[in-house]
């Protein structure tokens, strides 16, 4: 049980936008900023979104991040086959170090 | 461009220390980052081990800091983890990571293709 609450699924159709919650507490989320991973089938994570809301360059911009008190979400606008993946919110806790939420595992349909 | 690529035994008897070594192309590990690692069970999520900077200061997961040891070895442009007293559940895909310091937490925005480490009875 992950100390970060994802939803274990999520799914889209192609052209839709679809959001992935990621839910925390004061002593993670609340105090610190959230950082988004994409894991492609197979591969190593990528990162997506850094400090709750920027992207990396080469993200497109279908990708954003945003958080209010103690939950962050993800939105992926213009959904595409490709996006099909695992996706991780992580934050800083003041115990517990560096935390990834349980991850959430997107179907495009 | 920085290339990390993980090595060590796929295979460790229980009870005994996994060693896993990270060889870092592009930049030197001396340079102002942080080295982690993060592993991955099979079909379960990430898990953040724990992060050497380059000045050789160490960060560990509380859970884990009792049995880990993350070095660095500037000679030869590594970061090896050591893992001692393994059991099943250490089994997993382990990934070495650059983290850019983001205080009081990391951006892991460079990481290898991981290694897989089975830990038998």
């Amino acid at each position: 049980q992950s100390v970060l609450t994802q939803p274990p699924s999520a799914s889209g159709t192609p052209g839709q936008r679809v959001t992935i919650s990621c839910s925390g507490s004061r002593s993670n989320i609340g105090s610190n900023y959230v950082y988004w991973y994409q894991q492609l089938p197979g591969t190593a994570p990528k990162l997506l979104i850094y400090r709750n809301n920027q992207r990396p360059s080469g993200v497109p911009d279908r990708f954003s991040g945003s958080k209010s008190g103690t939950s962050a979400s993800l939105a992926i606008s213009g959904l595409r086959s490709e996006d099909e993946a695992d996706y991780y919110c992580a934050a800083w806790d003041v115990r517990l170090r560096v935390l990834f939420g349980g991850g959430t595992k997107l179907t495009v349909l | 461009q920085v290339q990390l690529q993980e090595s060590g035994p796929g295979l460790v008897k229980a009870s005994e220390t996994l060693s896993l070594t990270c060889t870092v192309s592009g930049l030197s590990i001396t340079t102002d980052y942080y080295w982690g690692w993060v592993r991955q069970p099979p079909g379960k999520g990430l898990e953040w081990i724990g992060d050497i900077n380059h000045s050789g200061s160490t960060d560990y997961n509380p859970s884990l800091k009792s049995r880990v040891t993350i070095s660095l070895d500037t000679s030869k442009n590594q970061v090896s983890l050591k893992l001692s007293s393994v059991t099943a559940a250490d089994t997993a895909v382990y990934y070495c990571s650059r983290a850019n310091g983001d205080y009081p937490g990391y951006i892991f925005d460079i990481w290898g293709q991981g290694t897989m480490v089975t830990v038998s009875s």
